[in-house]
């Protein structure tokens, strides 16, 4: 069975930085493009990074470019989000999901409030 | 960015009554592969997003077949034959052949 756990959400202030991680288990992990997608309370859904099954592609939407970094770890079947200088808008539940949206994580809350 | 745009944006539906969710496109969704990548997603509240349709019109495994995609190039539609009560929610289209991956704002279909 497919299933992708995230982690690494919470509370921080303006400007703060969080690192998300997604577990990943039931498939080749290594063999899937993998990304991150968002969705602000209440709000609708906005695809934020993708990244190429070794690493050596990386996509991000122009929001979030210069801020995030999205990573991966295949010998641990792991999916990183590196955010730095978050802002308010960066509010949201991500999820992690295997490209093509076939699985998705439960998604983790970040919170940008001072 | 590729503007995806559903409608209408509520509905109300009867049980056991067809329901269809419309998408459109601000460029063709044609890749240079030949595929065409619209795929539909349908959330429930406090739950995460499920995949319905992929590339138009592939069921995913697991899906009723009372669901169905169709379309091409800029204009796509979502068809529920017989709405169910399950059915409640939120349906997304997405574009997946241009960067950056996009959704339609979402339709939220109820039960009259």
């Amino acid at each position: 069975e497919v299933q992708l756990v995230e982690s690494g959400g919470g509370l921080v202030q303006p400007g703060g930085s969080l690192r998300l991680s997604c577990a990943a288990s039931g498939f080749t992990f290594s063999s899937h493009w993998m990304a991150w997608v968002r969705q602000a309370p209440g709000k609708g859904l906005e695809w934020v990074a993708n990244i190429k099954q070794d690493g050596s592609e990386k996509y991000y939407v122009d929001s979030v470019k210069g801020r995030f970094t999205i990573s991966r770890d295949n010998a641990k079947n792991s999916l990183y989000l590196q955010m730095n200088s978050l802002r308010a808008e960066d509010t949201a539940i991500y999820y992690c999901i295997r490209d093509g949206g076939a699985y998705w994580g439960q998604g983790t809350l970040v919170t940008v409030s001072s | 960015d590729v503007v995806m745009t559903q409608s209408p944006l509520s509905l109300p539906v009867t049980l056991g009554q067809p329901a269809s969710i419309s998408c459109r496109s601000s460029q063709s969704l044609v890749h240079s592969d030949g595929n065409t990548y619209l795929n539909w997603f349908h959330q429930r509240p406090g739950q995460s997003p499920r995949r319905l349709i992929y590339k138009v019109s592939n069921r995913d495994s697991g899906v009723p077949d009372r669901f169905s995609g169709s379309g091409s190039g800029t204009d796509f539609t979502l068809q529920i034959s017989r709405v169910e009560a399950e059915d409640v929610g939120v349906y997304y289209c997405m574009q997946g052949t241009h960067w950056p991956k996009t959704f339609g704002q979402g339709t939220k279909l109820e039960i009259k």
